[in-house]
This record gives structure tokens, C-alpha cells and sequence, in this order.
């Protein structure tokens, strides 16, 4: 079976202050894809980024960073100074290579509210 | 270059009626994708088209059936709506079917159920 994981269902911080939001996942598949998307209140999914099973190398793209460890099954998402701009649901998304039949798992998301 | 656009934004209906909703791809894009998010939930995979024919399905009743058209556009139509059909629908679309494709997804249609 496939699992996507989002403990923290809402998280709440001030403007500049670094926050992470988390993610664990299961799957029997030994290939697979992470991914992280954005959902402001317009609705729209925005693609943030995406990891091969096969490549744990961590990556920052600005003020966001990614942590990924698959020894814990963990692929974490850090905003550094973080932004009112920033607030919105955060969701992330797994996508099993050899066997079921979704395109994309997703866990029920974290709504980051950051205040001016 | 145009992202994935999806009609109507907002639908009322009433249990038992039937409904479609509409979905352009991203222009180079051959594969739509649905999803339906009830509140506070993350989206949850419904079907996904290619060359005109579903390739994969989710966990959905058959009340829930779609159509992709030679320009690559989608529709999603629901019969026998029931409360719980009442969500938002998304409308994801990328190239090809493979799992890791980053899915674009468009702004959706807040289906309400009365």
C-alpha cells in the first residue's frame, strides 16, 4: 500500500521565522517520486519540486530546501524567513513507479499561516 | 503558454442530478489527469487519460466516467450525485503517463451538492 503521512495538519508562525513542514511515506515500491506542491486559496496545485527514490542528495531553490532520508522514509520541506506570501496548504505527494495504479498519493496537507 | 484551464469554476446541483465538468491541458501536454479534494483533505486520484482511452482508475464508483477528445481535453461527468460527491474537482494534465511526470494542475470546480 501506498502512504503519505502529514502529521501537522495546521502550523502557525511569524514573519522571518524558518519553519519545516514534514512528511513520511510508505511504499513497497523500490522506485518511486516525492513530490511537493503548493496550494494558495485560489485552489490551483503549484509543483515545488520533485526527487527520485534513487537520489537523496538534498536541494535549496531559494528560501525553500529540501530533506530527503530514505532511511526514515522522510522528505521534508524547510522555508527559510518565511513570508506572508508563504501562507497557503502544502501538500506532499508520492508516486509509485512498479505497482499500483495512481499517478499521485497525496497525505491531507499542512496550512502554514505566516503573520505579518 | 496557456496552463491547464478547467470549466465551470463554481456548480450547485442537487442530489440524484448528473453533471459535467470541463478541462483544457497545458499546451504540449497530452495526459489529463482528475482528482476530486473534499474539504481538508489532500486530492484524491479519480482517472487518468491518454490517446482518448482511461488508463488508470482510483477507487471511484462507475457513477464517476469521463472522455478525452483528439485536442487532448477531458470531461468528467458524475450521475446519481450523491452529498458526498460535493468537493473540489481537479484537473491535473502532464506528458505521458509515467508515474515521476510533474502534473500541472488548474484552479478546479467547487462541485456543492445540495
Amino acid at each position: 500500500a501506498q502512504k503519505v503521512t502529514q502529521a501537522q495538519t495546521e502550523i502557525s508562525v511569524v514573519e522571518k521565522e524558518d519553519v519545516t513542514l514534514d512528511c513520511v511515506y510508505e511504499t513497497r515500491d523500490t522506485t518511486y517520486y516525492l513530490f511537493w506542491y503548493k496550494q494558495p486559496p485560489s485552489g490551483e496545485l503549484v509543483f515545488l519540486i520533485r526527487r527520485n527514490s534513487f537520489d537523496e542528495q538534498n536541494e535549496i531553490s531559494g528560501r525553500y530546501s529540501w530533506n530527503f532520508q530514505k532511511s526514515t522514509s522522510s522528505f521534508n520541506f524547510t522555508i527559510t524567513a518565511s513570508q506572508v506570501v508563504d501562507s497557503a496548504v502544502y501538500f506532499c505527494a508520492l508516486s509509485p513507479l512498479n505497482s499500483g495504479n495512481t499517478p499521485l498519493v497525496f497525505g491531507k496537507g499542512t496550512r502554514l499561516s505566516v503573520i505579518a | 503558454d496557456a496552463g491547464v484551464t478547467q470549466s465551470p469554476t463554481h456548480l450547485i446541483k442537487t442530489r440524484g442530478q448528473q453533471v459535467t465538468l470541463r478541462c483544457s491541458p497545458k499546451s504540449g501536454h497530452d495526459t489529463v489527469s482528475w482528482y476530486q479534494q473534499a474539504l481538508g483533505q489532500g486530492p484524491q486520484f479519480i482517472f487518468q487519460y491518454y490517446e482518448e482511452e482511461e488508463r488508470q482508475r482510483g477507487n471511484f464508483p462507475d457513477r464517476f466516467s469521463g472522455h478525452q477528445f483528439p485536442n487532448y481535453s477531458s470531461e468528467l461527468n458524475v450521475n446519481a450525485l450523491l452529498l458526498g460527491d460535493s468537493a473540489l474537482y481537479l484537473c491535473a494534465s502532464s506528458l505521458g503517463t509515467g508515474g515521476g511526470q510533474p502534473q500541472h494542475f488548474g484552479d478546479g470546480t467547487r462541485l456543492s451538492i445540495l
